[in-house]
Order: structure tokens, then sequence, then C-alpha cells
């Protein structure tokens, strides 16, 4: 079974501070993997996603995550945060050639002035 | 430029009474989505059609029906409602011929009393 893991509901971070937001999936031969962004009353965007190819993906507003296929992971990160960023943080994963899009529990960052 | 359009986006309804929600997308995708989200469980798949004429259940279906109209419209009904499918509901639909990625809508806010 499609699974997602977010480890940490909540990630208070400093402005201009690095973050690192954790995902784990489940194990699978082809898999795809998204981060969506939940910023207050709103719908989901998508920050970045992997497909296939290199394993470091760069996506909107200085986000990036790396597909670790022997840590089924795909933690997103940012070298330095702004306040714009505080918002709810979901991963997501799909399998090739399934129509199930699997979301995690969210992760909610809150940056502090 | 609409993309996904859903309504109605507040209700509020007595327990056993039923509604349906409605959704749309312009944008010729084939799969189409349900998803509720509650604090701290993050986006849950209720139902999904991978393409006109086909209809899926998610994680949480227990409760609701669906109907997949034509290829731009999909439908949640609850027939009979109760406290506990009081939440946030999202329609989404994705684009599986390139990005793969999700269009979300602006989200339904149910209560149930």
């Amino acid at each position: 079974a499609q699974s997602v893991t977010q480890l940490d509901s909540q990630v208070p971070v400093f402005e201009e501070a690095p973050v690192e937001l954790r995902c784990n999936y489940s194990s699978s031969v082809s898999v795809y993997l998204f981060w969506y962004v939940q910023y207050p009353n709103q719908g989901l965007q998508l920050l970045l996603k992997y497909l296939s190819g290199s394993t470091l993906v760069k996506g909107i507003n200085g986000f990036e995550a790396e597909f670790n296929k022997s840590q089924t992971s795909f933690h997103l990160r940012k070298p330095s945060v702004h306040i714009s960023d505080t918002a709810e943080y979901f991963c997501a994963e799909v399998h090739g050639g399934y129509q199930k899009v699997t979301f995690g529990t969210g992760t909610k960052l809150q940056v502090i002035p | 430029n609409a993309g996904v359009t859903q309504t109605p986006k507040f209700q509020v309804l007595k327990t056993g009474q039923s509604m349906t929600l409605q959704c749309a997308q312009d944008m010729n995708h084939n799969s189409m989505y349900w998803y509720r989200q509650d604090p701290g469980m993050g986006l849950r798949l209720i139902y999904y059609s991978a393409s006109e004429g086909t209809t899926d259940k998610g994680e949480v279906p227990n409760g609701y029906n669906v109907s997949r109209l034509n290829k731009r419209e999909f439908s949640l009904r609850l027939e009979s409602a109760a406290p506990s499918q009081t939440s946030v509901y999202f329609c989404a639909s994705r684009d599986r011929e390139g990005s793969e990625k999700l269009f979300f809508g602006s989200g339904t806010q149910l209560s149930v009393l």
C-alpha cells in the first residue's frame, strides 16, 4: 500500500535560517513525488516534483528536494527562509501507472521574525 | 483561465441532510479527485475518477458517493450528513499528459451540526 510519512507536524524556525522538512515514502519500483504548499485559507499549490532523472529537484520560491531511493526519502530544504514561507507543506506520492495520489499529514512551517 | 471551480465555498448542514458538492475543470484533464482535509490528518482521498465514466474508492469513501457526469464535472454527494463529515473538501484534477501535478479548487468548508 502507498503511504507517505511526514515526521514533523510543526517546525518553527527563525527568519533567514535554513530549514528541512522531512518526508518518507513507501518503497516502490516507480514513484512520482511531490511537495505542495498551502497558505492560510487557500488550496494547495505545487512547489516541486520528482518524476525521474536528477535526484536533486529545484522548485519555486528557492525550495529544493532530494530524492533518496536507498532511504526512501524526499526531504524539502531551503537555505534561508522568509516570513512569507509560513505555511503548511504536504508531501505526496503516486506510483507510476496508477491513479491514486496519496498525501502525508502535513508539516506546518512557522517562520519567526 | 478558471482552472478548477468548486461550489459552494461554505455550507452548514443538519445531521441527516443531504447535499452535493460540485466541481468542474476546464483543462481537459482525465483524472479528478475528491479529498477531505482535517487538522493533523492531512488530505485523505475520498474518491477519484481516472476518466469519464469511471470512479474508484479512495482511503475514506464511507458516507459519500460520486458522479463523473462528463469529462469536466465530478460531484461529491453526502446522502445523510453526519458530524464526522465536518471538514474542508477539495476537488482536484490531474495533468497526466505533462507535469503530473494536481490542480486544486479553493475548497468547500462544510459543517454538520
